[in-house]
């Protein structure tokens, strides 16, 4: 079982800068949180991962809270491209084996 | 530098035919994970392969199913005597050892069966 919780949906308008919550309250000192989208029906694209620390890339940026049961990822300048499923993940370990498990995910439109 | 490389893009199977699905990991990649997303679903994940070996194949259906990732060449997903509920997308996924990394998709293999 996915180790997050996500809103189902959520809508943004184009410009505006789109902020996803992820709730991984279970989360251990260190498992890593990862962000992907993924576009009508094309493989997942990975957006951006962080430990603890707040981190930024070009497509996004992502705030891990201190206690780190919650994180948000943020679009800036959200266009319509930008409209997907958005998958925030927390690696789980079984067996020694890790591996990403998917939850519902966010569905995220951008309206012109 | 070429992504995750998955053949045929699509493929349609009569039921009972075999489904072959093929993976190559992007280069350096060790690690290979195969997910199944059926239509208007989330992805599944199915297993997780290292070279020659299978390390988690708890999301495998105990029949008709089975994956391997030999010393050389692309990993394959294998389903025997296919039936209409197998119709998915069949997503692969390659990773470098170590938690660090995220993984890298291919772009899947949409599998019908009529």
């Amino acid at each position: 079982d996915a180790k997050t919780t996500q809103p189902p949906s959520m809508d943004c308008a184009e410009g505006r800068a789109a902020n996803l919550p992820c709730n991984h309250s279970t989360i251990s000192g260190n498992e890593y949180v990862y962000w992907y989208r993924q576009i009508h029906s094309q493989g997942p694209q990975y957006i951006i991962h962080g430990l603890k620390n707040n981190e930024t890339n070009e497509m996004a940026s992502l705030i891990i809270t201190e206690d780190r049961k919650s994180s948000t990822l943020i679009l800036p300048h959200a266009t319509l491209r930008d409209t997907a499923v958005y998958y925030c993940i927390v690696r789980v370990q079984i067996q020694g084996a890790q591996k990403l498990v998917f939850g519902q995910g966010t569905r995220l439109t951008i309206n012109p | 530098n070429a992504g995750v490389m998955q053949n045929p893009r699509h493929l349609v199977r009569r039921r009972g035919q075999e489904a072959r699905l093929r993976c190559s990991p992007m280069k350096g990649h060790s690690h290979v994970y195969w997910y199944r997303q059926l239509p208007e679903e989330g992805l599944k994940f199915m297993v997780y392969l290292q070279k020659e070996n299978i390390i988690d194949e708890s999301g495998m259906p105990k029949e008709r199913f089975s994956a391997e990732f030999p010393k050389e060449g692309p990993s394959i997903l294998r389903i025997q005597q296919v039936v209409r509920g197998d119709s998915a997308a069949y997503f692969c996924a390659s990773s470098p050892a170590g938690q660090a990394y995220g993984y890298t998709f291919g772009s899947g293999t949409r599998l019908t069966v009529v």
